[in-house]
């Protein structure tokens, strides 16, 4: 399996642009998380999706983020527009119904954002 | 207050020592329990599970759950220089079983 398949790898962008960051899950996987890590805050789990639809975005820091899903196979996280404070490295995440493992998740290799 | 607490270290140990990680949680409802491992510029990857509380051992690693306590433990044992990365722990449980909070994550660096 592919894993988690996260793009851009890495992105600098200049202040009021819009980012478009981009995942793919593990096939099969129902469930799909968006995570920020920064030295500040550490890892912050912004939304998650169970069957493409959006269960939890109380961790969206505010309206110029979005996240959809529109099919299994692809996410999308939005920002616009886009501020120096939201460098940081997006993390998704993907993960199967519960099964032995409990609740394992499966990261991306994360999207670095630089917001200049 | 966080919901899980981690101290951030960083924590510098010499090879062959036994590490301790450590991380407090103020949700009841929290059922399961992870360690993830990151190495740099890398995603986190699952280190060890475990389900309500006691302990599990895998290899050098032992992971101890004291739920009346709130406190999670992981222990290293003979402890190689392949084991520095950040150590995330991660739980979840309750009402929302699927929602996994994260600690800080704990940077570990063994110094051969």
């Amino acid at each position: 399996d592919a894993g988690v398949i996260q793009s851009p790898r890495h992105e600098v962008t200049e202040m009021g642009q819009e980012v478009t960051l981009r995942c793919k899950p593990i096939s099969g996987h129902d469930y799909l998380f968006w995570y920020r890590q920064t030295m500040m805050r550490g890892l912050e789990l912004l939304i998650y999706f169970n069957n493409n639809v959006p269960i939890d975005d109380s961790g969206m820091p505010e309206d110029r983020f979005s996240a959809k899903m529109p099919n299994a196979s692809f996410s999308t996280l939005k920002i616009q527009p886009s501020e120096p404070r939201d460098s940081a490295v997006y993390f998704c995440a993907s993960r199967g119904g519960l099964d032995f493992s409990g609740n394992t998740i499966y990261f991306g290799e994360g999207s670095w954002l630089t917001v200049v | 207050q966080k919901e899980v607490e981690q101290d951030p270290g960083p924590l510098s140990v010499p090879e062959g020592a036994i590490v301790s990680l450590n991380c407090t949680y103020s949700n009841s409802a929290f059922q399961y329990f992870m360690w993830y491992r990151q190495y740099s510029r890398k995603g986190p990857e699952l280190l060890m599970y475990t389900y309500s509380s006691g302990n599990k051992e895998d290899g050098r690693f032992t992971a101890q759950v004291d739920k009346s306590s709130k406190y999670i433990s992981l222990f290293i044992r003979d402890s190689q220089p392949s084991d520095s990365a950040t150590y995330l722990c991660a739980m979840s449980g309750g009402s929302s079983a699927s929602k996994i909070i994260f600690g800080s994550g704990t940077r570990l660096s063994i110094r051969p």
